[in-house]
């Protein structure tokens, strides 16, 4: 089974700067996804950014970026230049590969509230 | 091109009673998974489904709850004799059939028991 671990329960920024939240992770495939989603107010959920483990390259979006270290299990999202509307919470994701025509729940983390201050 | 479509927001029942969340995927997509998102926790698996079948329904309690994704028409998580304890927020996903694409999220229906 695959566990996913955000330590920071809630994170506050200053608006235009940047801000990184931790999330690790345990698991024993080898093929895998990860994911950041964000919960605002309105309690949608909205994908933020997605990694592939077997791509080295870390996945970027405009102002949200990852650092994926594999070998580590970790997985950050930083937000450069943080917006009033960031302030959501925000969950980390598992999802194990499986075959290409089939699906794949979804394990996430506790959440990372994040506040950004004008 | 619509989202996961929920049904309805909000839903209030009396211990006891039963009820029926309905998810709508997105256009073209087959898979649909329920989640769970107890008050101040995060999202909790509870069952996947393609059409006219479960695949997984590891995270769904043993009694009381049931789902199907039939032939036509949306899917629906069902609860029976609901208790204090069902109360939260029942969100859907949906994903296409192929490759593993990440899952788009419904608004979710948040369910209050009396």
């Amino acid at each position: 089974a695959q566990t996913v671990t955000q330590s920071q329960p809630e994170m506050s920024v200053q608006e235009a700067e940047t801000v990184t939240l931790s999330c690790t992770y345990d698991t024993s495939e080898n093929n895998y996804y990860l994911f950041w989603y964000k919960q605002p107010p309105s309690r949608q959920m909205i994908l933020v950014i997605r990694q592939e483990a077997y791509k080295q390259q870390n996945a970027t979006e405009n102002r949200f970026s990852v650092n994926f270290q594999k070998a580590a299990k970790s997985f950050s999202l930083k937000i450069s230049d943080s917006q009033l509307g960031d302030t959501a919470m925000y969950f980390c994701a598992f999802m194990k590969h499986v075959a290409e025509t089939s699906g794949s729940r979804l394990t996430f983390g506790e959440g990372t509230q994040l506040t950004v201050n004008p | 091109n619509a989202g996961v479509m929920q049904n309805p927001r909000h839903l209030v029942r009396r211990r006891g009673q039963e009820a029926r969340l309905r998810c709508s995927p997105m256009k073209g997509h087959s898979h649909v998974y329920w989640y769970r998102q107890l008050p101040e926790e995060g999202l909790k698996f509870m069952v996947y489904l393609q059409k006219e079948n479960i695949i997984d329904e590891s995270g769904m309690p043993k009694e009381r709850f049931s789902a199907e994704f039939p032939k036509e028409g949306p899917s629906i998580l069902r609860i029976q004799q609901v208790v204090r304890g069902d109360s939260a927020a029942y969100f859907c996903a949906s994903s296409p059939r192929n490759k593993a694409q990440p899952q788009h999220f419904g608004d979710g229906t948040r369910l209050s028991i009396l």
